[in-house]
């Protein structure tokens, strides 16, 4: 069974950091992209960041550009969102999501993220 | 930016209704190699999101065929033929033809009138 699960969450100050991570298990992580996508509370979805299987491709949104950085460890399985400069808009659920050609085909149950003074 | 435009942001349905969603994006969603990379995703009441549709049309593994996705270009409808009480939630266009921004629309509830 696929199973994504994310940690590293919770309450920061603005301008601080924090390392969000994803745990994959039940297939082969070394064969898949990966993603962040956020939702802000009440809001809708936002991707936020993808990473190629090997990490050869790394993209990032325009609003965390410069301050997020994406990464993965395949021989942990893991992938993580090392956050930056953070920014009270920056307050989310954040999922982590198994990219397929199909699409996001397996999501995490999200990880919060509260940046707050 | 590709701009994804979602109507109606909610739709009120009786049970066996059939509902109707619009999602017009603000550029063709056609990439060069002829695919179409526009996905459907349904986030139910309190769960993470699933995946619905891919390729504008084609099902997801296990989603029922009262789901059907069609359009091209800059205009793309989802249809559920009748609506089930599991259907209820927020329902999200998704483009990722122009990588590496990859869009979200804003979102339709889609909820019991």
């Amino acid at each position: 069974e696929v199973q994504l699960v994310e940690s590293g969450g919770g309450l920061v100050q603005p301008g601080r950091s924090l390392k969000l991570s994803c745990l994959a298990s039940g297939f082969t992580f070394s064969n898949y992209g990966m993603n962040w996508i956020r939702q802000a509370p009440g809001k809708g979805l936002e991707w936020v960041a993808s990473i190629s299987s090997s990490s050869s491709y790394i993209y990032y949104a325009d609003t965390v550009k410069g301050r997020f950085t994406i990464s993965r460890d395949n021989a942990k399985n893991t992938l993580y969102l090392q956050m930056t400069s953070l920014r009270s808009e920056d307050t989310a659920l954040y999922y982590c999501a198994r990219h397929h050609t199909m699409g996001f085909d397996y999501w995490g149950q999200g990880v919060m993220v509260t940046v707050s003074s | 930016d590709v701009v994804l435009t979602q109507t109606p942001v909610s739709l009120s349905v009786t049970l066996g209704d059939q509902a109707s969603i619009s999602c017009r994006s603000s550029q063709s969603l056609e990439y060069s190699d002829g695919y179409t990379y526009l996905e459907w995703y349904l986030q139910k009441p309190g769960q993470s999101p699933q995946l619905l549709i891919y390729e504008v049309s084609n099902r997801f593994s296990g989603v029922p065929d009262r789901f059907i996705g069609s359009g091209s270009g800059t205009d793309f409808t989802l249809k559920i033929s009748r609506v089930e009480p599991e259907d209820l939630g927020v329902y999200y266009c998704f483009q990722a033809t122009h990588d590496p921004m990859y869009t979200f629309g804003a979102g339709t509830k889609l909820e019991l009138k």
